[in-house]
């Protein structure tokens, strides 16, 4: 069964330092996801993509995130300036696009340490 | 503001006995309702879904949960829990402007089985 694949597992990176979180969503979908978990919190709406564009973002998502899907396949989140607070898992999904019911498929994260 | 509450934050069952686990949510629209499990080191994946229709939805794993919109609420039950069930359990509503399709969480509920 097809599956969204996320790498790395684990980030360890220096508060300042840029990271980019890669994400290779399964084939065909059309919508791609972020979302993070803090430790201990909810799991948060981050992004979404569509047709080579955000189509919404949270008032978390600010100038120091972007997406980018640089090829067919893959789809990258890039945190130019990590804060001690950007430490949290992410999570990459994606869906079909046949309607906002269809399901989103959620990769297995990516836990980000910032020091 | 949309918002989904998952008022139990750990529940303990022993192995075989019912289980159900709570979640309310606030949404003007109607909503689009979805539990996600997610075990140690994996990604989240979908148990069942809601959107119109037949209140109660059978999803994997034997799991159902039912809508009642008088109670806003769409819990989770299975009537006879495995080991393998321990994990950690969310509720989502659907949300988002357009068909952008983002999912808004509950906080969780971690559920241990006892043997």
């Amino acid at each position: 069964e097809p599956e969204v694949t996320q790498t790395p597992s684990h980030q360890v990176t220096q508060m300042g330092q840029e990271v980019i979180l890669r994400c290779v969503p399964i084939s065909n979908h059309l919508y791609f996801y972020w979302y993070r978990q803090i430790l201990g919190q909810k799991v948060e709406f981050l992004v979404s993509f569509y047709n080579n564009e955000i189509s919404e973002k949270s008032e978390i998502f600010d100038d120091q995130f972007s997406v980018e899907r640089p090829d067919g396949s893959n789809f990258t989140l890039k945190i130019r300036s990590t804060k001690l607070e950007d430490s949290a898992m992410y999570f990459c999904a994606s869906r079909p696009g046949y309607g906002a019911t269809d399901t989103q498929y959620f990769g297995p994260g990516t836990r980000l340490t910032v020091l | 503001a949309q918002s989904v509450t998952q008022p139990d934050i750990h529940i303990t069952v022993s192995e075989g006995a019912s289980l159900e686990l709570r979640c309310n949510y606030s949404y003007g629209a109607t909503p689009y309702l979805f539990w996600y499990v997610q075990s140690p080191g994996q990604g989240l994946q979908l148990l069942l879904k809601y959107f119109s229709g037949d209140t109660l939805v059978q999803g994997i794993k034997g799991f159902e949960a039912e809508f009642k919109r008088s109670q806003s609420s769409f819990n989770l039950r299975k009537p006879s829990v495995h080991w393998s069930d321990a994990a950690e359990y969310f509720c989502a509503v659907g949300a988002g402007s357009g068909n952008t399709g983002k999912l808004i969480f509950g906080q969780g509920t971690t559920l241990q089985v006892k043997p």
